[in-house]
């Protein structure tokens, strides 16, 4: 285990379900993030948290609602998916913001095992 | 936005040969550039980070280079090992947002 742990490892949903994916770490880590990585395509940053508060949301749906209620735990609600949101979601944290291009400091992601999502 | 360049076909390599596995991005160079592996059904996993004033950085059979004038990063792993097979990702910094960008990610196989 990495220590973020992420639950369920899989889930099948309808598209009139609402479900959520959660993340835990217990690294101490003040950031933390959803990516979705789809077949053939490479990782997809959807939202990124910085001591709990949203830094950014990168054009994500709004049938993706993320929730961080504190710096150990991410939570992706979802409501109304699609079949092409069939993905593996990843959860991310790191000790310290990975900050854009351009901004001094480096960070590196410790990445969960991911939950498997299939949206029927 | 920062594009990332993989060779996202499969690498086969013959045990005990060295891989070699490139990363070219096309806009600005990045303060410094991160690789991750990836093994089937798990997320990825921090390898190495090199930044834009070394040229190279090491960690036991591995090797970063990184060349801000061709836009390049090289990855290799000497002695490969079957246990070596996995899928190699590049990442940077993103452009106009906090995050990492990763490429598609090269897919090694390590032959016995």
């Amino acid at each position: 285990e990495t220590g973020v742990t992420q639950t369920p490892r899989h889930l099948v949903m309808g598209m009139t379900n609402k479900k959520s994916l959660k993340c835990e770490q217990h690294l101490g880590h003040n950031a933390m993030y959803w990516y979705k990585q789809s077949a053939k395509k490479p990782l997809e940053l959807m939202f990124v948290y910085n001591f709990k508060e949203q830094t950014e949301n990168n054009s994500v749906p709004s049938r993706f609602s993320p929730e961080c209620p504190n710096s150990s735990h991410l939570f992706l609600h979802l409501h109304t998916l699609q079949p092409e949101d069939s993905a593996l979601y990843l959860c991310a944290s790191s000790q310290d913001l990975v900050l854009r291009q351009g901004a001094s400091g480096a960070n590196v992601l410790t990445f969960g095992a991911g939950s498997r999502l299939t949206v029927l | 936005s920062q594009k990332i360049e993989q060779n996202s076909e499969a690498l086969n390599i013959q045990e005990g040969k060295t891989a070699t596995l490139t990363c070219n991005y096309t806009n600005y160079s990045p303060a410094y550039l991160q690789w991750y592996r990836q093994d089937p059904g798990r997320g990825p996993v921090f390898l190495l980070l090199i930044r834009e004033n070394e040229k190279e950085k090491r960690k036991e059979r591995l090797k970063v280079t990184f060349d801000t004038t061709l836009k390049q990063s090289l990855f290799h792993i000497t002695a490969s090992q079957p246990a070596d097979s996995a899928t190699y990702l590049c990442a940077l910094p993103e452009g106009g947002a906090d995050g990492l960008t990763f490429g598609k990610g090269t897919h090694l196989i390590i032959q016995p």
